[in-house]
C-alpha cells in the first residue's frame, strides 16, 4: 500500500526549533515529489514548498521563503522528507500535511496525503 | 488572500446538482491544468479531480470538472450527505506566485 506517515503532534515554545517528518512507503521514494501544505486553524490549504528526493531539487512558495524561516529536506536512504523551522512563532500553529505527486513531474497533482502533523506554538 | 478565488460556501439538497467555481489568471489556470481536492472535516485532503476533468480511481462519476480560459468548475450531481466537505481547487502557477497555488476553499453544506 502506498502511504505517507507523518510524525506525531508537537507542542513548542516561540523561538524553539522543530523538524517534522513524512515517511513514504509502498513506492519508489526517489521518483515522486513531496510537497508540504499548511492549514491554519479553521483556514484553507496553503502550499509551502516541494522537494524531489531523487536529486533534492526544492521549490518554495514565495509566501514561505521570505519571513517564515522554514527548510525542506529529504533523506532518500530512509524514504523520509522533512519540514523544519529554526525559530518558531505562535503564527506557525497549524496542521501540516505532506503530499506526494502523482507522477515524476513537478506539475503533477498530489494523489497521496499524510495524516497530518499538528504543531502548536505557545508560551 | 488566495491566488485562486472560490466562493466561501455553497449548499444544496440531496439529489440536487451544485457547482463550485474557481477563478484564476493567465499564469495559473490560463496555462496549466486544475486539480480539485475534497477535505472532510478532521481528515486529510483527498484528490478528487486531476488535469481539469480526470477522476482518480474510486471517485464516483457524480463528480466532474471543467475548465475554460482562466476559470474552472467542479460539479457534483446527485448530491449526497457524505459530500458535505470543503473543496479546494489548485493549479501550478508560472509566475512568482508559484509554484503551486490553492483556492481559499468552498464549504459544501447538504441541507
Amino acid at each position: 500500500e502506498v502511504q505517507l506517515v507523518q510524525s506525531g503532534a508537537e507542542v513548542k515554545k516561540p523561538g524553539e526549533s522543530l523538524k517534522i517528518s513524512c515517511k513514504g512507503s509502498g513506492y519508489i521514494f526517489t521518483n515522486y515529489w513531496i510537497a508540504w501544505v499548511r492549514q491554519m486553524p479553521g483556514k484553507g490549504l496553503e502550499f509551502m514548498g516541494i522537494i524531489f528526493p531523487g536529486d533534492s531539487d526544492t521549490r518554495y512558495s514565495p509566501s514561505f521563503q521570505g519571513q517564515v524561516t522554514i527548510s525542506i529536506s529529504a533523506d532518500k536512504s530512509i524514504s523520509t522528507a522533512y519540514l523544519q523551522w529554526s525559530s518558531l512563532r505562535a503564527s506557525d500553529t497549524a496542521m501540516y500535511y505532506c503530499a506526494r505527486s502523482m507522477g515524476i513531474e513537478v506539475v503533477d497533482p498530489f494523489d497521496i496525503w499524510g495524516q497530518g502533523t499538528r504543531v502548536t506554538v505557545s508560551s | 488572500q488566495s491566488v485562486l478565488t472560490q466562493p466561501p460556501s455553497v449548499s444544496g439538497t440531496p439529489g440536487q446538482r451544485v457547482t463550485i467555481s474557481c477563478s484564476g489568471r493567465s499564469s495559473n489556470i490560463g496555462s496549466n491544468t486544475v486539480n480539485w481536492y475534497q477535505q472532510v472535516p478532521g481528515t486529510a485532503p483527498k484528490l478528487l479531480i486531476s488535469s481539469n476533468n480526470q477522476r482518480p480511481s474510486g471517485v464516483p462519476d457524480r463528480f466532474s470538472g471543467s475548465k475554460s480560459g482562466t476559470s474552472a468548475s467542479l460539479a457534483i450531481s446527485g448530491l449526497q450527505s457524505e459530500d458535505e466537505a470543503d473543496y479546494y481547487c489548485a493549479s501550478w502557477d508560472d509566475s512568482l506566485n508559484g509554484p503551486w497555488v490553492f483556492g481559499g476553499g468552498t464549504k459544501l453544506t447538504v441541507l
